[in-house]
Order: C-alpha cells, then sequence, then structure tokens
C-alpha cells in the first residue's frame, strides 16, 4: 500500500525558506485519481492545510499562505515538495504530507516531520 | 472561505459511553465533502468518515457519521481504551480546505 516520508531539515532560520520533500512509496505520485498535500499542526493546536497538488495538473493553496508557498512534484523521483520562505517563529510545527482523494479524506499521512524555526 | 466550529472543546466520558461530536460550519458544505479524523498524541491523523457518514477503510462500524448542509456529528456508540483523542473535521470547499479545531475525548 502506499506509504509517505516526510524529509527531515529539523531547524530553519527565521527569514529562511523552509523546504521539505515527502517521498511516496508503494504508488505512482502521477495517478490521475489523487491529489497530494503539505498540511501542518503548530505545538498543542490544530491541523492547519497548507496546499494540495493534484495529479490533474492543478495545485491549491491556503490564502493565508499562497504569497509564501510553492509546492511541486518530481515524478521521476516520485516526491512532492514544499517550499515555505520568509519563515518566522509562527511557521514552527510538525509538517505533515498527506494522499488526498479531494473530496474524499486523506487517507494516507505521513509520520509527520517537526521544524524548528530558530536563529 | 468556510469556517468549521466544533463543539464541544472537551468531552470527558467513560468506557462503554456514547460520544456525540459536533461540526458546525459558517455556509453549507457542497456536497457533503465533509470529513473526520482522529489524532492520538504523537501520531499522524487517522482518516475515520469521509463523504460525512461513509467509514473509511479499517473504521470500526462503532464510529458513524451523519449531517448534511452546515451541521455534521461524529458519534462513537461505545467507546473503547483506544478512542480517547482529538477528534477533527474538515471540509472541501472551492479550491480551498478547512479544518475544526477539534474536539478532545478523555476519560472522565
Amino acid at each position: 500500500q502506499v506509504q509517505l516520508r516526510e524529509s527531515a531539515p529539523g531547524q530553519v532560520k527565521p527569514s529562511q525558506t523552509l523546504s521539505l520533500t515527502c517521498t511516496v512509496s508503494g504508488g505512482s505520485i502521477s495517478s490521475s485519481a489523487y491529489c497530494w498535500g503539505w498540511l501542518r499542526q503548530p505545538p498543542g493546536k490544530g491541523l492547519e492545510w497548507i496546499g494540495s497538488f493534484c495529479s490533474s495538473g492543478s495545485t491549491y493553496y491556503n490564502p493565508s499562505l499562497k504569497s509564501r508557498v510553492t509546492i511541486s512534484v518530481d515524478t521521476s523521483q516520485n516526491q512532492l515538495s514544499l517550499k515555505l520562505s520568509s519563515v518566522t517563529a509562527a511557521d514552527t510545527a510538525v509538517y505533515y504530507c498527506a494522499k488526498d482523494a479531494w473530496g474524499y479524506g486523506m487517507d494516507v499521512w505521513g509520520q509527520g516531520t517537526t521544524v524548528t524555526v530558530s536563529s | 472561505e468556510i469556517v468549521l466550529t466544533q463543539s464541544p472543546g472537551t468531552l470527558s466520558l467513560s468506557p462503554g459511553e456514547r460520544a456525540t461530536l459536533s461540526c458546525r460550519a459558517s455556509q453549507s458544505v457542497s456536497s457533503s465533502y465533509l470529513a473526520w479524523y482522529q489524532q492520538k498524541p504523537g501520531q499522524a491523523p487517522r482518516l475515520l468518515i469521509y463523504g460525512a457518514s461513509s467509514r473509511a477503510t479499517g473504521i470500526p462500524g462503532r464510529f458513524s457519521g451523519s449531517g448534511s448542509g452546515t451541521d455534521f456529528t461524529l458519534t462513537i456508540s461505545r467507546l473503547e481504551p483506544e478512542d480517547f483523542a482529538v477528534y477533527y473535521c474538515q471540509q472541501y470547499g472551492s479550491s480551498l480546505l478547512t479544518f475544526g479545531g477539534g474536539t478532545k475525548v478523555e476519560i472522565k
């Protein structure tokens, strides 16, 4: 079955760009049936959707983050990537990638990777 | 943007009791694109319900979802020890996805 694993950058300095990758195994990221999303969860808080890349070719972003976010796919590596620019302490969170049958729920999640923004 | 409000914030119940969790949307959720997730400490969320009332693969029958429009409910018929967790509702709007703030189900 499909499994997801996020990379682990750990710590990022304020104003820098956070870069994460999510490696998909057990299935193709090019599958037209799915979208692939990034989400995050600040310490002790709820879930926030960052954005999703859909294999139909569309990419959707949370309007509150859109100006700083880029989500893309490397089909040769079967990877999803996230870039979040100009980070601040408010971007400290556990970041998840997830497989999303858009409209029908996110049924596979990575284990999550903790990113701390600190100088 | 559709805002989802979950209530109560915390539900204190005993094993074997029935849990009823509410999720209210600020606007009608189209075609019941409403999902529920369970999250335990240190773990990723787990999909329980999609389409407002369809159980995801492998989810026990004690979990059920209902509702339409702006009012949705997750019911756990008889709480098992492993059901004490935080539950989130989530909706798909037009190119935008939002989560509720969560309901924590704790042991009384």
